[in-house]
């Protein structure tokens, strides 16, 4: 069952422009992950966020995570025609379920 | 090695036909996951192999057959489909700490599964 909702479902931005998706999910989690996917192949793991950390940084990507509001942002600086893709979040679930369960993902188009 | 491989990469198969998607891992990995994937939605779990055990199904048909041989290999045999389950199938790994998955899952490039 999907437990994170992407926001929004899509966007189209001019490449040097930065990029914000968003992420709410319902239950409690342990920890929550942003993956891409270009055009529907495998999925690429892009940065995991643990529940007692508030922001983190790799490369070009901040991702934020708020557990009092459930939700989660991406953040794309400078983005790129290769950014194209398709970004999901995913949680671990609650029990403490290890499994990734994805949202219904945000389809970024980065135009040249 | 941080590789997941998934065969074949694309495959067209008859409603009577029997068929095997394959997913091997060398990462050590003790988590493995397949998970399909239709146009434009997200990816959903099937099933969930732990220690080589199955460990979640999620409700999938029976035509849907999981098999894992060693820690490494995740198969899913394929028989009677219907053209509904045209779709991407992934097959996922991670480790394991305890009950909680506290790295990534590391995903295969998935294979394009044509029922006709």
């Amino acid at each position: 069952s999907q437990q994170g909702e992407e926001d929004p479902q899509a966007l189209s931005i001019q490449e040097g422009e930065n990029a914000t998706m968003n992420c709410s999910y319902k239950t409690s989690i342990n920890n929550l992950q942003w993956y891409r996917q270009n055009s529907g192949r495998g999925l690429v793991h892009l940065i995991l966020i643990r529940s007692n950390e508030r922001e983190k940084h790799s490369g070009r990507l901040r991702v934020t995570l708020d557990t009092s509001k459930k939700s989660s942002s991406l953040l794309i600086t400078a983005s790129r025609a290769a950014d194209t893709a398709s970004y999901f979040c995913a949680t671990d679930g609650s029990g403490g379920s290890y499994i990734p369960t994805f949202g219904r993902g945000t389809s970024l188009i980065v135009h040249p | 090695d941080t590789e997941v491989t998934q065969t074949p990469k694309h495959l067209v198969m008859g409603m009577t036909n029997k068929k095997s998607l394959k997913c091997e891992q060398h990462m050590g990995h003790r988590a493995m996951y397949w998970y399909k994937q239709k146009a434009k939605k997200p990816p959903e779990l099937m099933f969930v192999y732990s220690y080589e055990k199955l460990s979640i199904n999620e409700s999938v048909p029976s035509r849907f057959s999981p098999e894992c041989p060693n820690s490494s290999l995740l198969n899913l045999h394929l028989h009677a489909l219907q053209p509904e389950d045209s779709a991407l199938y992934l097959c996922a790994s991670s480790s394991r700490g305890g009950t909680v998955m506290n790295t990534e899952a590391f995903f295969g490039q998935g294979t394009r599964l044509t029922v006709v």
